[in-house]
């Protein structure tokens, strides 16, 4: 399984957009990149899901450089709500595991 | 609703006791997962099933058991063997991930367990 680096922590203004960046350098050619967000106290909410180039739905981007071996989650305009935090994942997705890291933990401030 | 349902939210265990913790699942998923998470740590695999009657080893399985004897209900017992096992516990269900495509864990509201 390929290994993820995040920051362990960033902090923002509401209003902002928020880019959190996760390196995975040795990502394997049928490797999805998905990202996870968690408030505390709660389970992890699935939030977008990759393969290539970008990705966008209503709450998120997820933008993939053509090498693979990074990604990025754009999230647009933050308020208080969205912090918590957001974690990275790559693997197939046959091997029935999801492998969190520790992720990042977003800090919205007013 | 469809969903994932943990309980109970809070439980308290003395030293030495099993206890067990329940997962059920309508959404009609054939995986389902437990994770750890210890405070400001990420999510730790304890046990995962692929289909009824099956269950593999995650990796910090000692300690623990499951049972899959329903695709709906996915229980982990947490035994006295476990040294340490006051932390959060998180189950989740995905379909089949062998089948291919894109795919997520849905996640239920976790059962934090405290050794008292």
């Amino acid at each position: 399984l390929a290994k993820t680096t995040q920051p362990i922590s960033m902090d923002s203004y509401e209003g902002q957009e928020v880019n959190i960046t996760c390196s995975h350098n040795n990502i394997a050619t049928n490797d999805y990149i998905t990202w996870y967000q968690q408030f505390p106290s709660q389970g992890p909410r699935f939030i977008i899901q990759g393969y290539k180039t970008k990705v966008t739905n209503e709450v998120a981007s997820l933008f993939i450089p053509a090498d693979r071996k990074s990604s990025t989650l754009s999230l647009p305009r933050v308020s208080l709500s969205d912090t918590a935090v957001y974690y990275c994942l790559v693997g197939e997705n046959n091997f029935n595991k999801f492998y969190f890291g520790s992720g990042t933990k977003l800090n919205v401030k007013p | 609703d469809g969903g994932i349902t943990q309980s109970p939210k809070y439980l308290f265990r003395k030293e030495g006791q099993n206890v067990t913790l329940s997962c059920e699942q309508n959404l009609n998923h054939d995986a389902m997962y437990w994770y750890r998470q210890d405070p400001g740590q990420g999510l730790r695999l304890i046990y995962y099933s692929q289909i009824v009657n099956d269950f593999q080893k995650g990796d910090i399985a000692e300690g623990y058991s499951v049972s899959r004897e329903k695709k709906e209900s996915f229980p982990l017992t947490v035994t006295s063997a476990q040294k340490n096992p006051t932390a959060f516990y998180l189950c989740a269900s995905s379909i089949d991930t062998r089948t291919g495509g894109n795919t997520e864990a849905f996640f239920g509201q976790g059962t934090r367990l405290t050794v008292v």
